[in-house]
């Protein structure tokens, strides 16, 4: 049984184009993110929600737009892509948000390559 | 701004010998510590975290060690076997402000043992 799963694995579109991404988890948990892994493969949290309510909004473009229907499923759509966001981008999960470091459960990601 | 600071880039032990990686962190904010450890293609996962009221945690040839005063921490892997070789990131967490909630990652360590 998959934790957290991602579609697709593997995404290559033109610049300009629209795209989204999907994440569930089976875990029960509370608490979703989305991470995104440059070519260097460096990680950074894009996003993070909490039974459904954003709760973490880093400094992304407004061009990225997440959406979680229910507390297990987090997506992500990306208008007008850009070069710069060919990366992996990783959907998490966690029982919980806040205090105590709740232990993250990653998706096996999601390579977007964009030309 | 890097919250964490990790090194080496990259590693190559033999087969056998101790793998040491590091990390470092000025932010006092951060108080959970974990370690992930990345394959190819599949996501990262949880292998090992620690709080700063204990300077050591030990799970199987696993051994985070941890340094409050100097906020420094390490990832010693002992008997290190040709499966260990990933990328290993180290994490902080912590319970305020910006660091409630986030995950912050080191930029990680390639690691390959030689049979």
């Amino acid at each position: 049984d998959t934790a957290v799963s991602q579609t697709p694995k593997y995404l290559v579109t033109q610049m300009g184009n629209d795209k989204s991404i999907k994440c569930e988890q089976n875990l029960g948990h509370d608490t979703m993110y989305w991470y995104k892994q440059d070519s260097k493969k460096f990680l950074k949290i894009m996003f993070s929600y909490n039974n459904k309510e954003l709760i973490i909004n880093e400094t992304v473009p407004n061009r990225f737009s997440p959406k979680s229907p229910d507390k297990a499923h987090l997506n992500l759509h990306i208008n007008s892509l850009e070069l710069g966001d060919s990366a992996v981008y990783f959907c998490a999960s966690s029982q919980d948000w806040g205090r105590f470091g709740y232990e993250q459960y990653f998706g096996p990601g999601t390579r977007l390559t964009v030309t | 701004q890097q919250q964490v600071k990790q090194s080496p880039q990259s590693l190559i032990v033999q087969k056998g010998g101790i793998s040491i990686i590091n990390c470092a962190y000025e932010n006092t904010a951060f108080d959970y510590f974990p370690w992930y450890q990345q394959f190819p293609g599949k996501g990262p996962a949880l292998l090992i975290a620690i709080r700063p009221d204990v300077s050591e945690k030990k799970e199987g040839r696993f051994t985070i060690s941890f340094n409050k005063s100097a906020k420094q921490f390490s990832l010693h892997i002992m008997d290190s076997q040709p499966g260990d070789s990933a990328t290993y990131f180290c994490a902080a967490s912590g319970g305020r402000g910006s660091t409630l909630g986030r995950l912050y990652f080191g930029r990680g360590t390639q690691l390959t043992v030689w049979p």
